[in-house]
């Protein structure tokens, strides 16, 4: 069975510009999340979806992030106008929500680098 | 606010040797705890899980240990190798926020040989 996968694996790109995070969760998996990962606050929650529709976005960091997921089988989060303080690893996870004990699958994360 | 730290924050062992890794949390109500181990340019994938009345649960030569009375856990790997090197991260779900996570810094390993 296939993994979450996530898309790009790697982007540079300029301030300013506008940037998109793709996501693809594990089939059945009705629990999507965005996470943010940088050495100072190691990983942070942004945002997360239940049958997609977003449940909590507190985490999103303001107004420039914006997260969708328009059938089960995709999502995207979307920064816009990029700045250099959104340089970080994104990861997109997915989980079954069969009670407490199911873990949350974690793609390969994408590495934005904003110059 | 729920937190969870973990220490130490790197440790470097030569191959072969044995190392321990704390998590201690103040997360309550508690619902469950999990280690992930994080490759570097990976995501992190599950360990393993303990609910409050487990003490003790091992994969392979990892060993995960809880005291919910005093708020601690302990990853217990033995005979390190090599592929050991990585990042591990203590994460604890309340009972209140169901697949909700709170992350511990992780404890960066790296083995040497």
């Amino acid at each position: 069975d296939a993994g979450v996968i996530q898309s790009p694996r790697h982007e540079v790109t300029e301030m300013g510009q506008e940037v998109t995070l793709r996501c693809k969760p594990i089939s059945g998996h009705d629990y999507l999340f965005w996470y943010r990962q940088t050495m100072m606050r190691g990983l942070e929650l942004l945002i997360y979806f239940n049958n997609n529709v977003p449940i909590d976005d507190s985490g999103m960091p303001e107004d420039r992030f914006s997260a969708k997921m328009p059938n089960a089988s995709f999502s995207t989060l979307k920064i816009q106008p990029s700045e250099p303080r959104d340089s970080a690893v994104y990861f997109c996870a997915s989980s079954i929500n069969r009670g407490k004990g199911q873990p949350q699958h974690f793609g390969d994360g994408t590495r934005l680098s904003i110059l | 606010k729920n937190q969870v730290e973990q220490s130490p924050q790197s440790l470097i062992i030569l191959e072969g040797k044995n190392c321990t890794l704390q998590c201690n949390y103040t997360v309550s109500p508690f619902s469950n705890l999990r280690w992930y181990k994080q490759d570097t340019g990976r995501g992190p994938v599950s360990l393993t899980i303990m609910t409050f009345s487990e003490n003790t649960k091992s994969n392979g030569r990892y060993t995960a240990t809880l005291d919910a009375d005093t708020k601690q856990s302990s990853l217990h790997i033995t005979a390190s190798q090599l592929s050991d090197s990585a990042s591990y991260i203590c994460v604890v779900s309340d009972n209140n926020a169901g697949n909700m996570l709170t992350f511990g810094g992780g404890t960066r390993l790296m083995v040497k040989p």
